[in-house]
């Protein structure tokens, strides 16, 4: 199994700080990258995705940053606010018509207030 | 209003019980897909259905079954051969091919087992 190792497990932040997720990958044949976020007893929905032909996007206070030769990506929340505390999934898809998604083990955030 | 409805929130299912949980899409997806989630840990694909009457075995199939006989419609069932079912379930839906291709997910069903 194709795996995406997703560190820290948990993180604590400080409202107003900034959040950072990392993701790690080695299926080169991945070619989509989304980061889902999930409340408690609640599914996944879909907070940001990236394309390796890009290096970097942002979404309002999220930023997706993307480094294809180290096989990583990460996500970073700004201003972290208190309503953000949530658990946060990478996820990785093969191009060439695949589907399915091989996601990360998540991350809980707390963001105090 | 479109969405991924999954029923019911709430299943126990006794020892030697198959049980099914039940998810239907009305957003013309032709791709389903159910997960599993154990807490702590990331989600687990069980199964996935890319077009009617056709599904592929996900990473942790044994114990469940599912069919596709509708494009709206993709229920799981949890066999007794499942030995530890408890677990949160969710189901998701996408459009193989497209631009975004985002999985969009259900509000999820927990399952305890009595």
């Amino acid at each position: 199994q194709q795996q995406v190792k997703q560190s820290p497990q948990s993180l604590i932040v400080q409202k107003g700080g900034i959040s950072i997720i990392n993701c790690a990958y080695e299926n080169t044949a991945f070619d989509y990258f989304p980061w889902y976020q999930q409340f408690p007893g609640k599914g996944p929905a879909l907070l940001i995705a990236i394309r390796p032909d890009v290096s970097e996007k942002k979404e309002g206070r999220f930023t997706i940053s993307f480094n294809k030769s180290a096989k990583q990506f990460s996500l970073h929340i700004m201003d972290s606010q208190p309503g953000d505390s949530a658990t946060y999934f990478c996820a990785a898809k093969e191009g060439f018509g695949g589907s399915r998604l091989t996601f990360g083990e998540g991350t809980q955030l707390t963001v105090n207030p | 209003d479109g969405g991924i409805t999954q029923s019911p929130k709430y299943l126990f299912r006794k020892e030697g019980q198959n049980v099914t949980l039940s998810c239907e899409q009305n957003l013309n997806h032709d791709a389903m897909y159910w997960y599993r989630q154990d807490p702590g840990q990331g989600l687990r694909l069980i199964y996935y259905s890319q077009i009617v009457n056709d599904f592929q075995k996900g990473d942790i199939a044994e114990g469940y079954s599912v069919s596709r006989e509708k494009k709206e419609s993709f229920p799981l069932t949890v066999t007794s051969a499942q030995k530890n079912p408890t677990a949160f379930y969710l189901c998701a839906s996408s459009t193989p091919g497209a631009v975004q291709e985002t999985q969009y997910f259900g509000p999820g069903t927990r399952l305890l087992v009595l």
